[in-house]
């Protein structure tokens, strides 16, 4: 039944060694998005793939990259962790369009030791 | 650029009671417009989306939500809450002229009382 999987749904990690988040979907959708939610706050959008076609947020670090090699799979690339960068990772999907409803995986949460 | 905001950080309510989240946007035109709950631990879940034709929308769990373009509010109720519903609650705007992204309010944070 799940629609969109994360994995892990725990990650510890240690300050600057790079780690990478798992996203699939089982829903088709073109458009696939990454957002960081740090605790008691709104997601933040990272980046979104339309397709094939990466879309960066203007503000999002460097040290953060994404790769989609197909359809189903997304990854979160974070190069060199910093304690900042301890959060929950948000997967989301949608078919695209601004109407359209986002389908959020459960969340991976990345501790940084 | 469009923004949210919801003016409630925390509302406690007890179980069985009314409950009311407020939320107000900003945007030029008529915007898409969310309400999303995230239960501790948890993504993202869509209780309800309103982008056109009636403006009292019903959603899952029993919530609803008016549209008032006057007020540009978009405000969630639920007549009488259950336990289960102590979660986070996000309103979001998604625009045309954003990429179609979603522009999220700070959140409002829903504690039950017995």
């Amino acid at each position: 039944d799940a629609m969109v999987i994360q994995n892990p749904r725990y990650q510890v990690t240690q300050f600057g060694k790079p780690v990478t988040l798992s996203c699939s979907q089982t829903l088709n959708h073109n458009v696939m998005y990454w957002y960081q939610q740090k605790s008691s706050q709104a997601p933040k959008l990272l980046f979104h793939y339309y397709d094939k076609d990466f879309n960066n947020e203007a503000d999002t670090p460097d040290n953060f990259q994404s790769r989609r090699p197909n359809t189903s799979f997304c990854f979160l690339d974070i190069r060199s962790p910093g304690l900042g960068d301890a959060a929950m990772y948000l997967c989301a999907t949608s078919r695209g369009g601004a109407q359209e409803t986002q389908y959020f995986g459960p969340g991976t949460r990345l501790l940084v030791l | 650029a469009q923004s949210v905001t919801q003016p409630d950080i925390h509302i406690t309510v007890s179980e069985g009671a009314s409950l009311e989240l407020r939320c107000n946007y900003s945007y030029g035109a008529t915007p898409y417009l969310f309400w999303y709950v995230q239960s501790p631990g948890q993504g993202l879940q869509l209780l309800l989306k309103y982008f056109s034709g009636d403006t009292l929308v019903q959603g899952i769990k029993g919530f609803e939500a008016e549209f008032k373009r006057s007020q540009s509010s978009f405000n969630l109720r639920k007549p009488s809450v259950h336990w289960s519903d102590a979660a986070e609650y996000f309103c979001a705007v998604g625009a045309r002229a954003a990429g179609n992204k979603l522009t999220f309010g700070g959140g409002t944070r829903v504690l039950v009382k017995p």
